[in-house]
């Protein structure tokens, strides 16, 4: 089945640096990688998605891009704000199956 | 629009015991899924429901069980607990299952089994 490693564990980044985070998968058939942020005490909140057919998506501050012959994506955010500071999480899904996700990065954004 | 409902928000059971966690999907959404998150973890899948059936089960014993409603609401139910269930128990919803549509969280249950 799929598996989804998820690099750094923790970041600690400056106010208004860049933070990127990493994930590979392991199934070639997986086609869908979402982004959740979890702040504490709260569930998963979608941030950004992207489909197998597109390498690169961009929402204002935030950006992922995928590799899928490296079997791989990531999260960028720009200009980060403390309020950026929370767990994120990536996803990957093949289409009928489950989010397969990674442990996690606890982002810390000191002003 | 109301997101994704669950109640109760936390629970406090004792071993042995059975717990019945419930979620409101989406209005519109036909699709439930349930996950279980253990501190410092990413969320693992327990059971994915569509038009009220079982679409799909994770690597969990028996004692889970889910249902969905004609409605789209579901229950999770896990019976004679044990001090490893205590979690933060998730439910996602979405519109279907046919292709890799955005799924959207609830807040959660924080069940505590003592």
């Amino acid at each position: 089945g799929e598996n989804v490693e998820q690099h750094p564990s923790t970041l600690s980044v400056q106010e208004g640096d860049s933070a990127v985070i990493k994930c590979t998968y392991s199934d070639s058939a997986s086609n869908y990688f979402p982004w959740y942020k979890q702040e504490l005490g709260k569930g998963p909140q979608l941030i950004i998605d992207i489909r197998s057919n597109v390498g690169e998506k961009k929402d204002q501050r935030i950006a992922v891009t995928l590799n899928k012959t490296a079997k791989h994506f990531s999260l960028h955010i720009t200009e980060t704000q403390p309020e950026d500071s929370a767990v994120y999480f990536c996803a990957a899904m093949r289409a009928g199956t489950a989010l397969i996700f990674g442990k996690g990065t606890t982002l810390s954004v000191s002003s | 629009d109301a997101g994704v409902t669950q109640s109760p928000t936390h629970l406090i059971k004792t071993r042995g015991q059975h717990v019945t966690l419930r979620c409101s999907p989406i209005s519109g959404h036909k699709s439930v899924s349930w996950y279980q998150q253990v501190l410092g973890q990413g969320p693992q899948f327990i059971f994915q429901y569509y038009e009220k059936e079982e679409r799909g089960r994770g690597n969990f014993p028996d004692r889970f069980s889910a249902r969905q409603f004609p409605n789209y609401s579901s229950e999770l139910n896990v019976n004679a607990l044990l001090l490893g269930d205590s979690a933060l128990y998730l439910c996602a919803s979405s519109s279907g299952t046919s292709r890799g549509t955005e799924a959207f969280f609830g807040q959660g249950t924080r069940l505590t089994v003592v």
